[in-house]
């Protein structure tokens, strides 16, 4: 089955503790992407990676790190959370080449972080 | 700047009825992809439908349609015969061709379907 998964699901941390949220995909998609989600401000692009070892901001990328060693992982990493960036994290795929359905992107379930 | 904005943060449908969902974009790139997804409470992004900016007939995907109005800049989601089930927030989306993977998000309007 084709998908993106993330881990963990949820989490809770203290400030400044540092933590990895893990993406993989199966479907051999060049690209990869992080977003998070918060009230009233829908989704915004944290970091994006076109291929294995090129990877570039989005809008809102201060306090994060990501790094694509491999074309299905791409961790995102925050290391020293703080209590700002308590939200909902997504992750998202999509092939290179558009298809019959444009360039769609496919989604992981999501992870909830909550920093104290 | 790209920019995507959707005016409406709630919206009321009857059962069976037909629905628009607006939205209305900014951006000087010349190739684009417009998107829309669906969150139920369940929280997980669902794709709905794509428009590329030079297609030149507006998309359909079963009960949704997209109105593509490029001069306007505006890429209107419409929903045919409303089910409860569509009560959901929605997110209309937008990314640029030439800019890698680069994609900005509406801030999404909240559809409710009465019965």
């Amino acid at each position: 089955e084709a998908q993106v998964t993330q881990n963990p699901r949820y989490l809770i941390t203290v400030t400044g503790k540092k933590l990895t949220v893990t993406c993989s995909q199966n479907m051999n998609h060049e690209y990869m992407s992080w977003y998070r989600q918060d009230p009233g401000l829908g989704l915004r692009q944290i970091y994006y990676s076109m291929n294995v070892e090129v990877t570039d901001k989005g809008d809102v990328p201060e306090g994060y790190k990501v790094s694509r060693k491999e074309k299905r992982n791409f961790p995102l990493i925050l290391e020293s959370p703080s209590p700002n960036q308590t939200s909902l994290y997504f992750c998202a795929s999509r092939p290179r080449v558009s298809g019959s359905n444009g360039e769609t992107q496919y989604f992981g379930p999501g992870t909830r972080l909550l920093v104290l | 700047a790209q920019k995507i904005t959707q005016t409406q943060p709630g919206m009321f449908v009857q059962e069976k009825e037909a629905v628009t969902l607006d939205c209305t974009y900014d951006t000087s790139d010349p190739s684009y992809g417009l998107f829309w997804y669906k969150q139920p409470s369940s929280g997980e992004m669902i794709f709905l439908i794509y428009q590329g900016s030079y297609d030149q007939q507006n998309a359909t995907e079963g009960r949704y349609s997209l109105n593509f109005q490029k001069a306007r800049k505006s890429a209107n989601l419409v929903i045919s015969a409303s089910q409860l089930g569509d009560s959901a927030m929605y997110f209309c989306a937008m990314s640029s061709n030439t800019g890698g993977f680069k994609t900005i998000f509406g801030a999404g309007t909240r559809l409710f379907v009465k019965a």
